[in-house]
């Protein structure tokens, strides 16, 4: 599985856009990028995943760059209760046996 | 429907014991995970089952973990003769579909395990 790099932790005001980098620039073709959120005390919740396009529901969006070494979760409105460890991972379709990694702990200030 | 559900929440057991964890996955999800989660760490995967095909049991740390999965629905963790490097939160995952791109993992709450 892909290396991921992601900074441990963010401050964004509540409100704004919350951009959240993560680089997994060993990532391999058939290899879809996975974007989780823990919320303190309970279980991961997936938010998003993405190949090659960009994509977009209700929750955030992910924007992957061309060459796919990196992408970007954005939260549009980030409120309190967005606040939570951001997991980013590469992985196939299907099974998927993988360590998530500390990812970023994003704290939304009022 | 309901969700991905582990019992018991907590469970407080002296070194030597032994404990078992229980998970109720999503029903009809064919694809099951256990994970540990020690405290302010990632997520460690420990063992994943696959409908009716063995379980891949790479992620266990040592032969006194061990899991099963009963009508490939419920699954039980057993942890025997407990230490206290075992004391961490057990999360259960469950998926619908394997072999597709377009697929989550949906957590349970977890089983807080301390062993004193």
């Amino acid at each position: 599985d892909a290396k991921t790099t992601q900074p441990p932790s963010m401050d964004c005001a509540e409100g704004r856009a919350a951009n959240l980098p993560c680089n997994h620039s060993t990532i391999s073709g058939n290899e879809y990028v996975y974007w989780y959120r823990q919320i303190h005390s309970q279980g991961p919740q997936y938010i998003i995943h993405g190949l090659k396009n960009n994509e977009t529901n209700e929750m955030a969006s992910l924007i992957i760059t061309e060459d796919r070494k990196s992408s970007t979760l954005i939260l549009p409105h980030a409120t309190l209760r967005d606040t939570a460890v951001y997991y980013c991972i590469p992985a196939r379709g299907g099974y998927q046996k993988v360590t998530f990694g500390t990812g970023t702990k994003l704290q939304v200030i009022p | 429907g309901a969700g991905v559900s582990q019992s018991p929440s907590n469970k407080v057991t002296e070194k030597g014991k032994d404990v078992e964890l229980r998970c109720d996955p999503i029903s009809g999800h064919t694809a099951l995970y256990w994970y540990r989660q020690s405290l302010g760490q990632g997520l460690e995967f420990l063992i994943y089952f696959q409908g009716n095909s063995a379980p891949d049991k790479s992620g266990l740390p040592s032969d006194r973990f061990s899991a099963e999965r009963t009508g490939g629905s419920v699954s039980t963790l057993t942890i025997q003769r407990t230490q206290q490097e075992d004391s961490a939160v057990y999360l259960c995952a469950s998926s619908l579909i394997w072999g597709t791109p377009d697929y989550e993992q949906y957590f349970g709450p977890g089983t807080r395990l301390t062993v004193t």
